[in-house]
Formats: structure tokens, sequence, C-alpha cells
């Protein structure tokens, strides 16, 4: 069965980086795009950006731009998002969900459980 | 990108129905048919409820339709239950190439 696994809490400090992973299985995991998706506290869902862990090209937000970097292990089915310079705003459960259909679909069918991290001093 | 615009909050009585409207603009919810529905528990993360305007995954209740015209997508919930109760939020693939989730809305049955 298709699982989605995420790395535990943080907490960080302003200025700090962050890096959350998200290990895939029961997939094909190279033909299925993996989507980061964030929430801030009692707020709504805020897309992030995307890999294709085929060829591990990305495509982000432009408010994330230059400020997050995702990567992939294909030997482990594993994804990576890493954001810099982090500030309290960005606080948040962070999510990664992959495509629901190959080679690039517009929908999230699975979910990693989320990974809160808190930016404080 | 602006976030879609949803009601904060909708409520309805067990076995009742309830529509959650989703509006955008032009550049996602007018152009693209690509158009989705996900329920969120507290403490959850989302469930694919509704895909490409109108389907449903295997698996969710046909309680649940949704549709579309114009720059507006809607969710309608019939036969309301206890279950039900959630966060609802609406996403759109944009002319950015990049995706954009509702405020999301709370649904209370009461």
């Amino acid at each position: 069965q298709v699982q989605v696994v995420q790395s535990g809490a943080e907490v960080k400090k302003p200025g700090a980086s962050l890096k959350v992973s998200c290990k895939a299985s029961g997939y094909t995991f190279p033909i299925y795009y993996i989507h980061w998706v964030r929430q801030a506290p009692g707020q709504g869902l805020e897309w992030m950006g995307l890999i294709n862990p085929s060829g591990g090209t990305t495509s982000y937000a432009q408010m994330f731009q230059g400020r997050v970097t995702m990567t992939r292990d294909t030997s482990t089915s594993t994804v990576y998002m890493e954001l810099s310079s982090l500030r309290s705003e960005d606080t948040a459960v962070y999510y990664c969900a992959r495509d629901k259909g190959p080679y690039g679909d517009y929908y999230f069918d699975y979910w990693g459980q989320g990974t809160l991290v808190t930016v404080s001093s | 990108q602006s976030a879609l615009t949803q009601p904060a909050s909708v409520s309805g009585s067990p076995g009742q129905s309830i529509t959650i409207s989703c509006t955008g603009t032009i550049s996602d919810v007018g152009t693209y048919n690509y158009v989705s529905w996900y329920q969120q528990h507290p403490g959850k993360a989302p469930k694919l409820m509704i895909y490409e305007v109108t389907n449903r995954p295997s698996g969710v209740s046909n309680r649940f339709s949704a549709s579309k015209s114009g720059n507006t997508a809607s969710l309608t919930i019939s036969g309301l239950q206890a279950e039900d109760e959630a966060d609802y939020y609406c996403s759109s693939y944009t002319r950015s190439s990049s995706w954009v989730f509702g405020g999301g809305t709370k649904l209370t049955v009461l």
C-alpha cells in the first residue's frame, strides 16, 4: 500500500535552515511528482512547490523562490524540502503530498502525516 | 497568487445538505477544470474528496458532489453526518503553473 512518511518535529532559531524528509513506499517512486504544502497554526493550506522525482526538476511558488530547495534520493525513495533564512512566520506544519496520477497530475491523493516546525528564539 | 475565496464557516443539521463555495479568477478556477476539494479533520492531513471539478476518488461517499460555474466552484454535502464535521479546502491549478488553495471552510454539524 502507498505510504508517505515524514521526518519528525523540529524547533529552529530565526535565520537557521530546515530540512524535512518525505519517504515514499508502495508505488513506483520516480513517476509520481511530490508536492510540499504548509499550514500555519489555525490557518489554511499553502502550496510551496513540487519535485519530479525522476529527473529532479522542481517548480517553486513565487513567494518561496530563493529560499526553498527540493531534492530527491531515488535510491531511498525520499524527497527533501529545505527552507532557509527561517523566520517566525515559517512556523507551520509542513506536508508532502503525492500526485494522484503519474507523470504530472493536478491533485494530491497521498499525504504525509505532517512535520511541525517551530521557529523561535 | 491570492488564495481562493471560501466562506469561513457553514453549518447544518444531520440529514440536511450544505454547499460550500470557492471563488477564484480567470487565472485559475475560471480557466482550468483542475479544481479539487480536500477534507481535513483536526490534527490530521488533508484528504482528497473531489478532483477534476466533479470526480470522487474511490472510497469517497456519493454524498459528496461538486460543480463549477465560471470562476466559482462548489462542494455539496448531502445527508450530513457527524463525521463530516471538518475543515474543507478547495484548490485549483493556475495560469502561473502553480497551485492555489482556498482559505478553508469550517463545517459544523449541529
